[in-house]
This record gives structure tokens, C-alpha cells and sequence, in this order.
């Protein structure tokens, strides 16, 4: 049984360009999540999905991040136009559902680098 | 094990000896707790949970203790191996069933 899959795991763009990162949850799961990891900190929560649906964005900022996760397919974190700030580890974990203390599971992350 | 400033704290242990890793939380409303470990360059790796009705709770070497009154998590490793140094996140559910809120991690080194 596959655990969480992203892609690619390293990802260099130059600022002004476009980043893609894609994840895959573990199968029967429908819940992801993303969060964003700088050097020697804790993980930031971002963004939850539900197949087709974004339920919370709360951590996600305002302008240049989208996520989706369609009915097929990966999950996708858009970055628009990066900045070197963006530079970060970006995590992706998955569950079967939101009930209180389900467990989720993490991807091996995309590390971004912003040139 | 409290996060001070923009450097990990760290611990340093033997092979062999017991650790103890800490974590002190902020917001009294969490309810759920995980400690999860991360090794360099991979995804934070699930290690123990605890629910805020209970104050201990074991695994395999392992061992959570939750303090409401000073809002105080531990996690405790039995003889330490080589194989558990990484960093430790200590994270919380504030009730929304769905986001953890982490820590900032503590650099576990265990010497042959």
C-alpha cells in the first residue's frame, strides 16, 4: 500500500515563474492537506481539501496560492509569479476522513528553491 | 525542549539512555496532541497521539505525558538508538478536528 506521494520532490524556478506541486494521497483517502515548512521551523498549515472541494484556506495567502484537488487525479498547490520567500519545504498529508484523531499521514515533501 | 529563538533546541543523548523531549503548547481549547518525528529530508513520521482525557499514554519505547494545568507535552524514549536521532514536532488540534498547529521542532541526537 503506496504511502503519500508528491512531485516532483525538488523544484528550482526562477522569481516571476510558476510552481506546481502535486500530490497524490494514500489510497481510500479523501482528505489532504498541505503545509509549508521554512528551515528549522515547524510545519504551517495551508490549506484542507475534500475531493473537489477547498474547505478551509485559512493559511493559504491571499494572492498568488491556489489549491485543488479534483474528482481524478492529484492534488495540486499552484504557486503564481514566486518570490524568493517562497522558498520552503511544502508537505502534503492525507487521511480517510476529518474525524477527531485521525491520523495523517505525510508525503515526503516538495522542496521549492527560488532563485 | 522549548522553542527559543530562531535555532532548534537540540538534545543530546547515549545509545542506550532513556530521553525526554518537550513541548509547551498554548492554546488550553487543543484537544488532541501528536508527536511526530522527522527525519532530514523526509515527511514528519507519525509516532504517538494523545487525546487531552488522559494524561499518559505508551507505545513501543515510547511513552506521551500531557499536563493541562501547565499546558506541558512530553514524549519519552526508551534506551535510545542511533536510529531515533531526527527532529521531534510535538503538534495540536485546536479543536478543528482537521489543522495541527506544530511546534518548532527539537534536534534529537543519540551518540553510539
Amino acid at each position: 500500500n503506496a504511502g503519500v506521494m508528491q512531485n516532483p520532490r525538488h523544484l528550482v524556478r526562477r522569481r516571476g515563474q510558476e510552481a506546481r506541486l502535486r500530490c497524490s494521497p494514500m489510497k481510500g483517502h479523501s482528505h489532504v492537506y498541505w503545509y509549508r515548512q521554512l528551515p528549522e521551523e515547524g510545519l504551517k498549515f495551508m490549506v484542507y481539501l475534500q475531493k473537489e472541494n477547498i474547505i478551509d484556506e485559512s493559511g493559504m495567502p491571499k494572492e498568488r496560492f491556489s489549491a485543488e484537488f479534483p474528482k481524478e487525479g492529484p492534488s495540486i498547490l499552484r504557486i503564481q509569479q514566486v518570490v524568493r520567500g517562497d522558498s520552503a519545504a511544502y508537505f502534503c498529508a492525507s487521511s480517510p476522513s476529518a474525524r477527531p484523531n485521525n491520523e495523517q499521514f505525510f508525503g515526503p515533501g516538495t522542496r521549492l528553491t527560488v532563485l | 525542549g522549548e522553542s527559543v529563538g530562531l535555532h532548534l533546541p537540540t538534545l543530546s543523548v547515549q545509545e542506550g539512555d532513556n530521553s525526554i523531549i518537550n513541548c509547551a503548547y498554548s492554546n488550553s481549547a487543543s484537544d488532541y496532541f501528536i508527536w511526530y518525528k522527522q527525519e532530514s529530508g523526509k515527511g514528519p513520521q507519525f509516532i504517538i497521539d494523545i487525546r487531552s482525557n488522559m494524561d499518559k499514554r505508551q507505545g513501543q519505547r515510547v511513552t506521551v505525558l500531557l499536563n493541562k494545568t501547565v499546558k506541558h507535552l512530553s514524549l519519552q524514549i526508551a534506551a535510545t538508538q542511533p536510529g531515533d536521532s531526527a527532529v521531534y514536532f510535538c503538534a495540536e488540534d485546536e479543536g478543528s478536528n482537521y489543522k495541527l498547529t506544530f511546534g518548532k521542532g527539537t534536534l534529537l541526537t543519540v551518540n553510539p
